[in-house]
Parts: structure tokens; sequence; C-alpha cells
């Protein structure tokens, strides 16, 4: 299984609804990323997990709160968001926990719409 | 620090042509290289690696890439244009541990690759 799968694939939320993002894997990698994409720009690093601890936040609006309940899972909370926040969000794992890169899957992202 | 810089914001090529995509990076290590695709809203696909072996890396769906340390160049071709091609490119650089702040991708701007019939 060489897959990150996240759900849900589109998402359209309200200003004051609270969702999560799912991510999940089953390759055993120990760094788990989000990433930030709108259309037409490259991904923008949200943040990364390694080893289930959070290891990197790049100066990310506290509206979003991530969560990596086991090696295999990555969550991202949203709340209150922006009509700014709408893009799509990219999970992705690589192998090796301790920064390494060896290669870095992605997921096919969740279109997310914030209304 | 490290950098990427993508030379061509679009490209455009005939079915059948070989295609060239431009990639220089900067980063004061020896780093890992690697090019994705990107079709429209869809996640990124790696095509290939260049992670200190031989310089001259071969990808999927008949990619190939040059390293060249010298030039501080990683450009992408491929020698014939398929329709199925037409996506958007990212050339991505990682420094190596501990330089690499955990783990970090710097992205390249993109190339947007259209293949004419």
């Amino acid at each position: 299984d060489t897959e990150v799968t996240q759900t849900p694939k589109h998402l359209v939320m309200g200003m004051t609804n609270k969702k999560s993002l799912k991510c999940e894997q089953h390759m055993g990698h120990r760094a788990m990323y989000w990433y930030k994409q709108k259309a037409k720009k490259p991904p923008e690093l949200m943040f990364v997990y390694s080893y289930e601890k959070l290891s990197i936040n790049e100066s990310v609006p506290s509206r979003f709160s991530p969560e990596c309940p086991n090696s295999s899972l990555l969550n991202l909370h949203l709340h209150a968001l922006q009509p700014e926040d709408s893009a799509l969000y990219l999970c992705a794992s690589s192998q090796d926990g301790t920064g390494g890169i060896v290669r870095a899957f992605f997921g096919q992202g969740t279109r997310l719409t914030v209304v | 620090a490290q950098s990427v810089t993508q030379l061509d914001s679009h490209v455009s090529v005939s079915e059948g042509t070989p295609v060239l995509l431009r990639c220089n990076y900067s980063s004061s290590y020896s780093p890992s290289l690697f090019w994705y695709v990107q079709h429209p809203n869809k996640g990124l696909q790696l095509l290939l690696k260049y992670t200190s072996a031989a310089t001259l890396v071969k990808g999927i769906n008949g990619f190939e890439a040059e390293f060249k340390k010298s030039e501080t160049s990683f450009h992408l071709t491929k020698p014939s244009a398929h329709m199925s091609d037409a996506a958007e490119y990212f050339c991505v650089v990682s420094d190596p541990p501990p330089y690499n702040q955990g783990g970090k991708l710097i992205f390249g701007q993109g190339t947007e690759l259209s293949v004419k019939p």
C-alpha cells in the first residue's frame, strides 16, 4: 500500500462551522505534513509531524489545529475559517521521521470552500 | 538558504516534440532534488528524484533529469511529448538532515506544460 488517503475530497463550510480533514497512510512513515495550495501556486507548508510530535508550525493561524493521534493518522481541525482559506489542502508523508527525505507521498487533497 | 527557481512559468509544445522544463536551485549542502507532476485538481505525483547517486536520473512516463552541480541545475526532459503530459510540474529541493529544518521541501513556482495536438 503506497497511498496517502485524504477525506473528504470536497468540503464546503460556513465561517462559523467546525470541521475536520483526515489523512491516513499505512506505509510506516514517521513524518506527516499538511500543505495548503492556492490555484496556480505551489503548495505551502503548514505543519510537520515527526514521530507523532509537531516539529514545524509555519506560523499558521490558530483557526487551523493539527492533530496526530497515531503514526498512521493526521487530522486538521478547522474552526472559524475565512473565505481566503479556501484552497486545496494536501497531506503528505515520508519515510524518515528524523528529517531525511527519501521521497514524499502526497494524497489527492481536500478541496475546501469557505462560504 | 535553499531556493528553487523554475525558469519558465508556462511551456507549450506540440505532441511528439521534446519537452524541456528548467530548474535551478540554491543550497549550501548536497540536496535531494525532485520533480513532481500535478494534474488539475489532483495531488502531486513523484516523477523522479536525485539523491547523490547517478547524475542522470530516469523517472516514470519517459521523463528524465540531469543533475549538474556546476550549473546548480536539474532540468527535466522528455524526448516526445504526449497529450497526457499536460499538467503542472514542480521542482523541489530538500537539504540533508540536520539542515532541512525537520523535513522541509522547498517548491519552485511551477511550470505549466501545454501539449498541442
